[in-house]
């Protein structure tokens, strides 16, 4: 069973800064099955990125992701207050799908 | 608009059975995944199970197999989630999700189960 472990746990940072969130895989993966989704207090998740780097639908281009093998990342390039909010990694490997445990951005 | 729709929260003593449902909307229901997904009070995100309306193929978590029964009805659009005997360790939000296989792009509003003595 692949394990997918976040850090840091919590990012706190300002407005207009770069948040830089890891995502690292007990095994690797393929880079088409590795997504990430943001979730609000209160609300769904929604889908972020897919395939490491493909943006979903009416994602703003200062969410990116990257990465391959075991390390994969979600770069947020100038932080809005709006992006306040928990970040999950997601995998999928034969019928199975794993979450990370999340890291929270705070915005100071 | 592809919109998924989730049953109301939900109050019962442990031991109860219970089946929560997922209407979805705006799109081909067949033809995608439909899944469910766990959050306990202040935890993470738990993927539970998956299954394709079009054939009924359902693959659940090693950590909810035999826990829960995952179902959908076809002539309504609809998933459900079943449980036959609750614990108060059920006590959680349930999403449901729908996608391609290998990711959800659309959600439901979420489910609050609470299992309470």
């Amino acid at each position: 069973e692949i394990v997918l472990t976040q850090s840091p746990g919590t990012l706190s940072l300002s407005p207009g800064e770069r948040g830089t969130l890891s995502c690292r895989a007990s095994q690797t993966i393929s880079t088409s099955y590795l997504a990430w989704y943001q979730q609000k207090p209160g609300q769904a998740p929604r889908l972020l990125i897919y395939g490491t780097s493909r943006r979903a639908t009416g994602i703003p281009d200062r969410f990116s992701g990257s990465g391959s093998g075991t390390d994969f990342t979600l770069t947020i390039s100038r932080l809005e207050p709006e992006d306040s909010a928990v970040y999950y990694c997601q995998n999928y490997v034969t019928s199975i799908f794993t979450f990370g445990g999340g890291t929270k951005v705070e915005i100071k | 608009e592809v919109q998924l729709v989730q049953s109301g929260a939900e109050v019962k003593r442990p031991g109860e059975s219970l089946k929560i449902f997922c209407k979805a909307s705006g799109y081909s229901f067949t033809n995608y995944w439909f899944g469910w997904v766990r959050q306990m009070p202040g935890k993470g995100l738990e993927w539970m199970g998956i299954i394709y309306p079009g054939d009924s193929d359902t693959r659940y978590s090693p950590s909810f197999e035999g826990q829960v029964t995952i179902s959908v009805d076809k002539s309504i659009s609809t998933a459900y989630l079943q449980w036959r005997s609750l614990k108060a360790s059920d006590s959680a939000i349930y999403y449901c999700a729908t996608g391609p296989q290998v990711y959800f792009d659309t959600w439901g509003q979420g489910t609050l189960v609470t299992v309470s003595p």
